[in-house]
């Protein structure tokens, strides 16, 4: 079956852009993740959805940074004048539900986002 | 902030050997995953324990967990050139309503054909 698929896989972007990266779950999933990941480190945590809402956000370095997911399926990570400090590999994950004992969670490709 | 250390950073073997990787964290966990990554891109799961599980098998994976040290260990026997990646653990919280998974640093293992 299709696994979570994240587009674009590269963006080029300028200093002070606005850019948005898109993520589709895996079909079925509610619990759908955004992490950031920089060069040589793990995955950081960014935001949670269960469903349509944002269950956590916390994740979310500071306010240029907002994610939606209006229909809980897709999900888009929106980043506003964009730093060069944001550049990173922006991980989509998606789990069956985020109440579930083990939390399964299953990672797409991710976007290599890089700001010039 | 990184919550989860894992030693080596780097390890190299050759094919053939067997490979250990740890991990240490800091907080009360409900389960404890390993993820493969190659090439900086995804994430692919590899085995999950559960905080009342001591030790866990899948394949040529072998996974050990000791909640009262706050540490794992991910051995990968009769290791293989395509076995060559990052391996991550992966920790989630036993904190309050929290469900994201809180990453280690990662290991690099490198085998040698």
């Amino acid at each position: 079956g299709a696994g979570v698929s994240q587009t674009p896989s590269n963006k080029v972007t300028e200093k002070g852009k606005y850019v948005e990266l898109r993520c589709d779950p895996i079909s079925g999933h509610t619990a759908l993740y955004w992490y950031r990941q920089s060069l040589g480190q793990g995955p950081e945590f960014l935001i949670y959805f269960q469903g349509t809402g944002a269950a956590d956000d916390s994740g979310l370095p500071n306010d240029r940074f907002f994610a939606v997911r209006p229909e809980g399926s897709v999900s888009t990570l929106k980043i506003q004048r964009t730093e060069r400090g944001d550049s990173a590999v922006y991980l989509c994950a998606s789990s069956l539900t985020s109440a579930g004992r083990d939390n399964e969670q299953f990672f797409g490709p991710g976007t290599r986002l890089t700001v010039l | 902030s990184q919550q989860g250390e894992e030693d080596p950073q780097a390890l190299s073997i050759q094919e053939g050997e067997n490979a250990t990787m740890n991990c240490s964290y800091k907080t009360s966990i409900n389960n404890l995953q390993w993820y493969r990554q190659n090439s900086g891109r995804g994430l692919v799961h590899l085995i999950l324990i559960r905080s009342n599980e001591r030790e866990k098998h899948s394949g040529r994976l072998r996974v050990t967990l000791d909640t009262s040290k706050k540490s794992s260990s991910l051995l990968i026997t009769a290791s293989r050139a395509a076995d060559t990646a990052s391996y991550f653990c992966a920790m989630l919280i036993s904190s309050g309503s929290a469900r994201q998974l809180t990453f280690g640093s990662g290991t690099q293992l490198t085998v040698l054909p």
